[in-house]
């Protein structure tokens, strides 16, 4: 089965901080697809990334980064500088290939709180 | 890029009345359409997998009679929740595939009051 899990409920930081969001994974299948999304406020669903089970390199995105790990099959995303604006709901999600498995399965969600 | 359009965006309805939520792909042909259910703070809920010209698939526990699904068209597929409850209440979103590349494109969402 799989399953994402995102440890963290609730994070609150101070503006300029670096923080960590973390996504741990558990699938079966060789070929799969891991995503984070922003979920502000307002509700829209904001694409983050998506990364395939092949290619491990990390990556940057101006203050965001994530990191793929599949030794520990993790796919944690750091906020670097931190801003007000960053306050979010961020999930994790992950789908397989095939079939029934290209569905997404979330992780419950991280709520970050960016204080000025 | 890929834009799923959903509407309404809010709507209250009177307890027993039935509501349609619209959800577009503007700009590619979805196949597969997704639609979610959030409670506040909560993760998305899957609750049915909509395919073109055929029935959708629910989850378990979701009835099928309460949310129709109907997804006539490459780029249209609803929602209707029927004779509607103050439990039904909630943000619905949906979702749908954009491309070979498993990228996933979701509609602003639709947050339904039922008083």
């Amino acid at each position: 089965a799989q399953k994402v899990t995102q440890a963290q409920t609730e994070i609150s930081v101070v503006e300029k901080e670096d923080v960590t969001l973390d996504c741990v994974y558990e699938t079966r299948d060789t070929t799969y697809y891991l995503f984070w999304y922003k979920q502000p406020p307002s509700g829209e669903l904001v694409f983050l990334i998506r990364r395939n089970s092949f290619d491990e390199q990390n990556e940057i995105s101006g203050r965001y980064s994530w990191n793929f790990q599949k030794s520990t099959s993790s796919f944690n995303f750091t906020i670097t500088a931190s801003q007000v604006v960053d306050s979010a709901v961020y999930f994790c999600a992950l789908s397989g290939n095939a079939g029934n498995n290209r569905k997404l399965i979330w992780g419950l969600g991280t709520s970050l709180a960016v204080n000025p | 890029g890929a834009v799923v359009s959903q509407h309404p965006s809010r709507v209250i309805c009177k307890s027993g009345t039935s509501v349609k939520i619209e959800c577009r792909s503007l700009d590619f042909q979805a196949t597969t359409m997704f639609w979610y259910r959030q409670f506040p703070k909560k993760s998305l809920m899957l609750m049915a997998t909509s395919n073109e010209g055929s029935k959708a698939t629910y989850e378990q526990g979701v009835e099928k009679d309460k949310f129709l699904i109907n997804h006539a068209s490459l780029t249209l597929s609803t929602l209707t929740v029927t004779s509607a409850h103050p439990e039904e209440s909630s943000l619905y979103i949906c979702s749908a595939r954009s491309g070979p590349t498993y990228g996933y494109t979701f509609g602003s969402g639709t947050r339904l009051t039922v008083v």
